[in-house]
């Protein structure tokens, strides 16, 4: 059974710091997502990986998945306060079946 | 280019009574799948349909049944509902066979049993 787990589970930062959240998966995936959550609010997707190696940045985040080691990480740089929020990592069960197994989630509170 | 929409968005029941929450899928997407989020959790899978059948479960009871529509749309049924079952309710929807497989999730349905 594929489990998803990541750390940390809090993260609480000050403006204009760096920190990566990390994602460790139990069983082989070719496809990782990582979604964004706002307090009360739905899911908006970040970024989407589907291969070793790959690397995705947007603004002050990046994600990166490493298959072999079954980890992805999201890096954030510089944090600011309009990036607190809950941020989700999920893999798809199977090979693009669209079951997503999802993390605990890792809130970040980002302090001015 | 509508996203994914829910109805209701909130919803307060009793335990014992029966809901349904409704779903439409984005634009162009024929694929729908309903998951749940328990609070400070994250979501899990329920199940998902595609051409009108269920073609995937997660580790829910019987309890929990859906039903998908010719127009892609759908439908969450949940019978004899449990204090346990008040959670956040997120349809998703995607387009089978896209090389990303991305989900969109729709705003949810908040669901209170009391």
């Amino acid at each position: 059974e594929l489990k998803v787990e990541q750390n940390p589970l809090f993260l609480s930062m000050q403006e204009g710091k760096n920190y990566t959240i990390y994602c460790n998966y139990s069983t082989t995936s070719d496809r990782l997502y990582w979604y964004r959550q706002d307090p009360g609010k739905s899911l908006e997707s970040l970024f989407v990986l589907l291969s070793n190696g790959a690397v995705k940045q947007e603004g002050r985040l990046m994600a990166s998945l490493d298959t072999k080691a079954r980890l992805s990480t999201l890096h954030i740089t510089a944090a600011v306060h309009d990036l607190s929020a809950t941020y989700f990592c999920a893999v798809d069960d199977s090979s693009n079946t669209g079951k997503l197994i999802f993390g605990q989630g890792t809130t970040l509170q980002v302090k001015p | 280019d509508a996203g994914v929409t829910q109805s209701p968005t909130h919803l307060i029941k009793t335990r014992g009574q029966q809901v349904t929450l409704r779903c439409s899928p984005k634009s162009g997407h024929d694929t729908v799948s309903w998951y749940q989020q328990a609070l400070g959790q994250g979501p899990q899978f329920i199940f998902q349909y595609y051409e009108e059948e269920e073609r995937q479960r997660g580790n829910f009871p019987d309890r929990f049944s859906g039903h998908q529509f010719p127009n892609y749309s759908s439908e969450l049924n949940v019978n004899a509902l449990l204090l346990g079952d008040s959670a956040l309710y997120l349809c998703a929807s995607r387009m089978t066979g896209g090389v990303q497989g991305e989900q969109y999730f729709g705003p949810g349905t908040r669901l209170t049993v009391t």
